[in-house]
Order: structure tokens, then sequence, then C-alpha cells
């Protein structure tokens, strides 16, 4: 019951890619930034992508965010089986006047 | 460089209060930004707890409000969760992390606590 709604899972071959989307609504992706994180097992989340389509210092160009209307779907290129994770959208709000997640994706690398 | 520590109880009781704080080092808290909370049930997703500002300024999730209290500590650059009358549900990894409010992201993260609730 995530405000944001993402594909329970995703798979895809090495060296493939891959998008995970997230939907929402006008309160929350239609008006706002969207965010993405990536948790390997056992881990905590780190920042993938931010501001819909930013990526911090270290996160390789394979990684991309895009936003359209009230979804946003982050893309990954040349699949590597260290992409293993679960992935999280995230965004605010302004109804709830909160930071909202996705439920998450499990990306599994075949 | 930016890191978060998270410190607290291991084990809280049913209808107690769980009390957890973030430790910042290599940044100001006061310097700005908000600072939050998330947590994550065993097997589950995120939910976003609250987050305050160096001022004492906060946001709380509406489904937890009654039960949240954050405040923050400049003097020792910490921040604190405290949350009332926890049941098994609250069982959760709790992580803090650096809220970069209006643009809404999170980034660091600390590397979480597992909190069980149990008798």
């Amino acid at each position: 019951q995530s405000v944001l709604t993402q594909p329970p899972s995703v798979s895809a071959a090495p060296g493939q890619k891959v998008t995970i989307s997230c939907s929402g609504s006008s309160s929350n992706i239609g008006n706002n930034y969207v965010s993405w994180y990536q948790q390997l097992p056992g881990t905590a989340p780190k920042l993938l992508i931010y501001e819909n389509n930013k990526r911090p210092s270290g996160i390789p160009d394979r990684f991309s965010g895009s936003k359209s209307g009230t979804s946003a779907t982050l893309g990954i290129t040349g699949l590597q089986t260290g992409d293993e994770a679960d992935y999280y959208c995230g965004s605010w709000d302004s109804s709830l006047s909160g930071a909202v997640f996705g439920g998450g994706t499990k990306l599994t690398v075949l | 460089q930016v890191q978060l520590q998270e410190s607290g109880p291991g084990l809280v009781k049913p209808s107690e209060s769980l009390s957890l704080t973030c430790a910042v080092s290599g940044y100001s808290i006061s310097s700005g930004y908000y600072w939050g909370w998330i947590r994550q049930p065993p097997g589950k997703g995120l939910e976003w707890i609250g987050s305050i500002f160096h001022s004492g300024s906060t946001y709380y999730n509406p489904s937890l409000k009654s039960r949240v209290t954050i405040s923050v500590d400049t003097s020792k650059n910490q921040f604190s969760l405290k949350l009332s009358s926890v049941t098994a549900a609250d069982t959760a990894v709790y992580y803090c992390a650096r809220h970069t409010s209006g643009y809404d992201y999170f980034d660091p993260w600390g590397q979480g606590t597992l909190v069980p609730v149990s008798s």
C-alpha cells in the first residue's frame, strides 16, 4: 500500500538494459522531484538518482532517470551481476506533507 | 565526507518507547539541511518517519505523528528519534539520513540498526 507504485520484480540478462517504473499522482511525482535508491542485500539504501535525472558523483552513467507527468523511470544499461538489488523510488507528497517511497523492485540479473 | 551512525538499545518491549540517536560526522548539522529517519520492517519497503532542521523545525509522517518525536542537539552534532507505545509492527531496521528538503532526497544514509520489539 505504498503511495508510489513499482513492479515487484524485473529481470534481464547480463549486458542487457532494464527499466523500472514508478507511478504516482499529481500530489507527488507530478509536482515534485523523484529520487532513486539502490539497496544491495544487507546494506543501507544508496542514492542513485536525484532531481529526476541527476547522478551523484561516483554513480556510473549506466544508470539514468526520467520523469513524465505522474510517472518516473529508472534505466540501467549494460547490466552486471553486481546490479542485483532492490530499487526504490522516492518523492515528496504535497498533500501528505511528507516523503514517500515506492514499494521497491527486486532486480534479478539472470 | 559526511557520515551518519545510528545507536540505541537492541531490543524494546511492547508498549514502551523506542529511542535512537544519529551521530553526524564530517558536517555540522547547524550548517543546514534537514536530517531524517526512515525505517524498513524485515523483508518490506522503506517508510519515512520524519525529518528535522537544525532550528528544530520538523516534518512527521502523518501515520506516525501521534507517537513520534524527533529532536536535535547541535552541540553534540546529533539528532534523535523517540517512538512511543511500540508494538511488534514497529520492528524494523531504522536508518538516519541527510534530507535535502525541497528536492527531497536522502543522502547519505547511516548503516541502519535493527530494533526488535518483543517481550
